[in-house]
């Protein structure tokens, strides 16, 4: 049974570029979250996502994210116009229950 | 009201040795707790979890002790071993709410 998979694994992008990470859950699962994780730092919850529902955004900031889990293929985690700051590492999890299971994860890089 | 609370943010146990990990939370309304060890360049990994119905919980070398009334859990690593050296974090949620709050991690190293 895979696991929760993401990709890219790493991802350079210039500022004021976009960036696009992409996560596919474990097989059964429903939900979805997106999580970031700056340096040193504990991870701090984005959003959840069903299918074709955003269910929870508030740990998202409001101009420049957005997220998506369509009715096919993975789910998109999406910012516009990246900043310095945006430079983390973007996890994502999948759960059936309350038990979720994290992705290997994204490191985003922003020069 | 949302925060965890976690520590020691470093700790270095020899092998064989007790490690021990604290975390307070304020939000009384929490009744999930789960635990996650990330080792550098990987995603967190469940590890064990525990609900407030009971004091303490065990998985092999791994105990949770949980104390609602301080509202206070911590993750034992009985034995310790070198493999073990990794980050550890809490967390806490309602139980259906589906949104995990973070502790700030513990840096645990295992001197062989």
């Amino acid at each position: 049974n895979a696991g929760v998979m993401q990709n890219p694994r790493h991802l350079v992008r210039r500022r004021g570029q976009e960036a696009r990470l992409r996560c596919s859950p474990m097989k059964g699962h429903s939900h979805v979250y997106w999580y970031r994780q700056l340096p040193e730092e504990g991870l701090k919850f984005m959003v959840y996502l069903q299918k074709e529902n955003i269910i929870d955004e508030s740990g998202m900031p409001k101009e420049r994210f957005s997220a998506e889990f369509p009715k096919e293929g993975p789910s998109i985690l999406r910012i516009q116009q990246v900043v310095r700051g945006d430079s983390a590492a973007y996890f994502c999890a999948s759960s059936v229950s309350n038990e979720q299971y994290f992705g290997p994860g994204t490191r985003l890089t922003v020069t | 009201q949302q925060q965890v609370k976690q520590s020691p943010q470093s700790l270095i146990v020899q092998k064989g040795g007790i490690s021990i990990i604290n975390c307070a939370y304020e939000n009384t309304a929490f009744d999930y707790f789960p635990w996650y060890q990330q080792f550098p360049g990987k995603g967190p990994a469940l590890l064990i979890a525990i609900r407030p119905d009971v004091s303490e919980k065990k998985e092999g070398r791994f105990t949770i002790s949980f104390n609602k009334s301080a509202k206070q859990f911590s993750l034992h690593i009985m034995d310790s071993q070198p493999g073990d050296s990794a980050t550890y974090f809490c967390a806490a949620s309602l139980w259906g709410d589906q949104k995990l709050v973070f502790g700030q991690g513990t840096r645990l190293t295992i001197n062989p």
